[in-house]
């Protein structure tokens, strides 16, 4: 079946540092692949996301790209800010499977440190 | 739009109790989500309805579980009698499916707390 793998956290960088999350994923078909962020106290809100291979997602300096190859979407950002601090979930959905639901990593605990 | 909205933020019940939940998805959106967030278990799916109709409930937890969806506008997840594990964040989220890469929209979630 789906599955989705992102590396435990918490991860903690002093500001400025780069950023780099990685997520890996299993899938039987053509996943879109999404990482999504969590603030305190909110609910998940899509950061960016890619739909086919090679293809890059972006926002708000934030990257991932789509690599079949070593199927991973690891999420990375070149100066982090306090205000990155949340959790980020990588996640996938796959309706050639025959659902349309995501499967979401366990998430992964950013704290940026002033 | 308002986005996802859900009710109460807050709910505080003692064991025993039938609590609901309740979710208005985005206007136009065809499926909805039900989801529950703990530390131990993180985010699971609980069940999802495309067009007010229940796809998948494989992740409602026990018959104490239960959600609806009575109109394009309105869903409700309830628990019937709540138990102190039953304590977590419930998500609520819609999605509009027209092609691959579909955003889910979540809502704010309610936390409950069983005593």
């Amino acid at each position: 079946g789906n599955s989705v793998t992102q590396m435990e956290g918490p991860v903690t960088l002093s500001e400025e540092a780069f950023l780099t999350i990685n997520c890996t994923y299993t899938a039987t078909g053509y996943p879109s692949l999404f990482w999504y962020v969590q603030y305190p106290g909110e609910g998940l809100q899509l950061l960016l996301k890619a739909t086919k291979a090679d293809d890059k997602g972006s926002n708000k300096g934030f990257e991932a790209t789509y690599r079949k190859e070593t199927t991973s979407f690891h999420l990375e950002k070149g100066s982090v800010q306090v205000s990155d601090s949340a959790v980020y979930f990588c996640a996938l959905s796959d309706p050639t499977s025959g659902t349309y639901k995501y499967i979401f990593g366990t998430g992964t605990r950013l704290k940026v440190l002033a | 739009d308002a986005g996802v909205i859900q009710s109460p933020r807050h709910e505080v019940t003692e064991m025993g109790q039938e609590v609901t939940l309740r979710c208005k998805p985005i206007s136009g959106h065809d499926y909805l989500f039900w989801y529950r967030q703990t530390m131990m278990r993180g985010l699971e799916l609980l069940i999802y309805f495309n067009n007010n109709v229940p796809i998948d409930d494989s992740g409602m937890p026990e018959d104490r579980f239960s959600a609806k969806m009575p109109n394009a506008s309105f869903s409700t997840l309830k628990i019937q009698p709540s138990e102190p594990r039953d304590s977590a964040v419930y998500f609520c989220a819609s999605s509009l499916v027209l092609a691959a890469g579909y955003e889910q929209y979540f809502g704010p979630g309610t936390r409950l707390t069983v005593t």
